[in-house]
């Protein structure tokens, strides 16, 4: 089975400050990838990040990069400088099987 | 480039009335098709994906169903709705080979 978790509801970060938002997962495929979205009040699915779990290297996409610790079940999400337009819901997904999101967080920035 | 497009954007239906949400691909081939149901502040449920037409799997036994009638296109269906279907209804793909999945825009349905 799979399973994501995401254990912070909400985060409040002043802005230009990094964040990080936490991720585990559990599954017993030796071959999946991890995913991170980003969703404004808008509702759409913004994607933007992944990483394969034989990947060696952490995934980095401008001001985002993901904490990979295979060995611990973990792939936090880390947000350098951020900005008031960062300030949305953040899911953790897995794909093993199927994509899986985990309940989200939902960060604020603050000015 | 791919696109998909998911419609309508909201929807007010009462309860035991129909439902049909339609979702279509562009720009792409036999693509993988997902439906996933958000309740308000939670995160997405996977209700059911499809790697072909008529190919349909379901993932949580519900009042809904979902067909595949054309290569691109995903419809979620109900005969008759409960107010418990209400919820955020997204649309998603991805390619058979890579990793990507790109979701549609979205319908909000309530169950009045």
């Amino acid at each position: 089975a799979q399973k994501i978790t995401q254990t912070q509801p909400g985060m409040f970060v002043q802005e230009k400050e990094a964040v990080t938002l936490d991720c585990t997962y559990d599954t017993s495929d030796p071959s999946y990838g991890l995913f991170w979205y980003k969703q404004p009040s808008s509702g759409e699915m913004i994607f933007l990040i992944y990483q394969g779990s034989y990947d060696q290297q952490n995934a980095t996409e401008g001001r985002y990069s993901l904490n990979f610790q295979k060995a611990r079940k973990s792939a936090n999400l880390v947000i350098s400088a951020s900005q008031l337009g960062d300030s949305a819901m953040y899911f953790c997904a897995m794909r093993a099987q199927k994509l899986v999101f985990g309940q989200g967080t939902r960060l604020t920035i603050n000015p | 480039s791919q696109t998909i497009h998911q419609w309508p954007a909201t929807l007010v239906q009462p309860v035991g009335s129909p439902l049909s949400l339609e979702c279509t691909v562009e720009g792409t081939s036999n693509p993988n098709l997902y439906w996933y149901r958000q309740a308000a502040g939670r995160g997405l449920q996977l209700l059911f994906y499809s790697i072909g037409i008529g190919q349909i799997s379901s993932e949580v036994p519900q009042n809904l169903s979902a067909s595949r009638p054309q290569d691109r296109q995903f419809i979620l269906s109900s005969k008759k709705l409960l107010l418990s279907d209400s919820g955020f209804y997204l649309c998603a793909w991805s390619p058979v080979r890579g990793y990507g999945y790109t979701f549609g825009s979205g319908t909000r349905l309530t169950v009045v």
